[in-house]
């Protein structure tokens, strides 16, 4: 069966240093979007993408966070200087009709 | 706009024990409803859904009926397993349907 997939599992970086968390959709999905779940929190939108552009955003997704498609297959988020709190679990879905399928996540530290 | 609200937890249960985790909804219109689980060290994964009132959503012995009447969408399960320990979120689709709206979610621990 097709499933999302991210990579890499775990990231640990310094305060102020960029991440790229990557993401492999399901190949005939055509919405792709990032939650993200701070430890013991609720799962939160970040991010949809469609049509090569983001489609919608939540206040969370400020400057220093971006997306991009780099190829027919690849889904990014780049976080440009990471702070403490951007430490998190992060997911990556795409969906197809009325149903969103998730990766098994990047957990990030920001140390 | 649209919320979602579950149990507080954690739900601690013996083994074959019956189950309910209380969702309850508001919403503009009818979105489909759904619940994930999130075992131990694992991603999200999509255990049932509803698209439409009176729908009922069931996998691996889970169940769970879309209320319009009562705005909820409990789940349930007449014997759980150690195996079904894991972290249950409800969840449903934005206004615009955009994107999922997450309950905070409710960890069930089944002991042997």
């Amino acid at each position: 069966e097709p499933e999302v997939t991210q990579t890499p599992s775990h990231q640990v970086t310094q305060m102020g240093q960029e991440v790229i968390l990557r993401c492999v959709p399901i190949s005939n999905h055509l919405y792709f979007y990032w939650y993200r779940q701070i430890l013991g929190q609720k799962v939160e939108f970040l991010v949809s993408f469609y049509n090569n552009e983001i489609s919608e955003k939540s206040e969370i997704f400020d400057d220093q966070f971006s997306v991009e498609r780099p190829d027919g297959s690849n889904f990014t988020l780049k976080i440009r200087s990471t702070k403490l709190e951007d430490s998190a679990m992060y997911f990556c879905a795409s969906r197809t009709e009325e149903t969103q399928y998730f990766g098994p996540g990047t957990r990030l530290l920001v140390l | 706009g649209n919320s979602v609200t579950q149990m507080e937890g954690p739900v601690t249960l013996s083994e074959e024990a019956f189950l309910t985790i209380n969702c309850t909804y508001t919403a503009t219109g009818y979105p489909s409803l759904f619940w994930y689980v999130q075992y131990p060290g694992e991603g999200l994964q999509l255990l049932l859904k509803a698209t439409k009132a009176d729908d009922k959503g069931s996998n691996k012995g889970f169940e769970a009926t879309y209320r319009k009447e009562t705005t909820s969408f409990h789940l349930e399960k007449g014997s759980v397993q150690v195996s079904d320990s894991a972290v249950y979120f409800c969840a449903l689709w934005n206004q615009a349907g955009t994107a999922l709206i997450f309950g905070k979610g409710t960890t069930l621990s089944v002991s042997s």
